[in-house]
C-alpha cells in the first residue's frame, strides 16, 4: 500500500525553526516529484512546495507566502521528504500534508505558531 | 499564477438528487502533451483530501460512479448524480499543469 506519513510538528514560537518529515512507502520514491500542502484551521487548502525527483534535478518551487523561508529536500535512500521552515509566522500554524501528486496524501502534521 | 474559481462555495443537496460544481481557471489547463491537467479532491470531514477525477474526465480507482467530470481548457465541471450521505465535505479542484500549484477556494456539501 502506497502511504505518506508526516512527522515533526508541534507549538512553535514565531521567528523560530521547524523541521517536518515525510515517510514515504509502497513506491519507489526516488522516481517521483513530492510536494507540500498546508490547511491552516477552518480554510482551504495552500500548495507550498514541490520537489522534483533527481532525474529532474532534484529542484524546489515554493508558494510566495513561503518563499525565503521554507525549504524542501529529499533523502531517497530513506524514502524521506524534508520541510524546513524558518522565519515561523503565525500565519503559518496549519495542518501539513505531504502529498505525492495527484492521488497520494498522508494525514498530515499540525504546526502551530504561537509565542 | 493560475487562478481557480469556484462556484458555487457552498451547497446542501436532497439525497439521491444531483448536483453539480463548477471549477474556473484563469488560463488553460491543455498541455501541449494533449492532456488536460484539472484534477477533484473530496476532503471529508477529519481526513486528508482524496482524488476523485483526474485530467479532467478520468475517475480515480476507489472513486464511485456517480462522480464525473467534464470540461475543457478553462471551464471544468463535476457532477455527482445521485448524491449520498457520505458524500458531505469539501470539494477543491486544483491546476496541475503549472507550478505553483494552485487550488479553488471549495465547495461545501451537506445533506438537507
Amino acid at each position: 500500500e502506497m502511504q505518506l506519513v508526516e512527522s515533526g510538528g508541534g507549538l512553535v514560537q514565531p521567528g523560530r525553526s521547524l523541521r517536518l518529515s515525510c515517510t514515504a512507502s509502497g513506491f519507489t520514491f526516488g522516481d517521483f516529484a513530492m510536494s507540500w500542502v498546508r490547511q491552516a484551521p477552518g480554510k482551504g487548502l495552500e500548495w507550498v512546495g514541490f520537489i522534483k525527483s533527481e532525474a529532474y534535478g532534484g529542484t524546489t518551487e515554493y508558494a510566495a507566502s513561503v518563499k525565503g523561508r521554507f525549504s524542501i529536500s529529499r533523502d531517497d535512500s530513506k524514502s524521506i521528504v524534508y520541510l524546513q521552515m524558518s522565519s515561523l509566522k503565525i500565519d503559518d500554524t496549519a495542518l501539513y500534508y505531504c502529498h505525492r501528486e495527484p492521488s497520494i496524501w498522508g494525514l498530515g502534521t499540525m504546526v502551530t505558531v504561537s509565542s | 499564477d493560475i487562478v481557480m474559481t469556484q462556484t458555487p462555495l457552498s451547497l446542501s443537496v436532497t439525497p439521491g438528487q444531483p448536483a453539480s460544481i463548477s471549477c474556473k481557471s484563469s488560463q488553460s489547463l491543455l498541455h501541449s502533451d494533449g492532456k488536460t491537467y484539472l484534477y477533484w479532491y473530496l476532503q471529508k470531514p477529519g481526513q486528508s483530501p482524496q482524488l476523485l477525477i483526474y485530467e479532467v474526465s478520468r475517475r480515480f480507482s476507489g472513486a464511485p460512479d456517480r462522480f464525473s467530470g467534464s470540461g475543457s481548457e478553462t471551464d471544468f465541471t463535476l457532477e455527482i448524480s445521485r448524491v449520498e450521505a457520505e458524500d458531505v465535505g469539501f470539494y477543491y479542484c486544483m491546476q496541475g499543469i503549472r507550478l505553483p500549484r494552485t487550488f479553488g477556494p471549495g465547495t461545501r456539501v451537506d445533506i438537507k
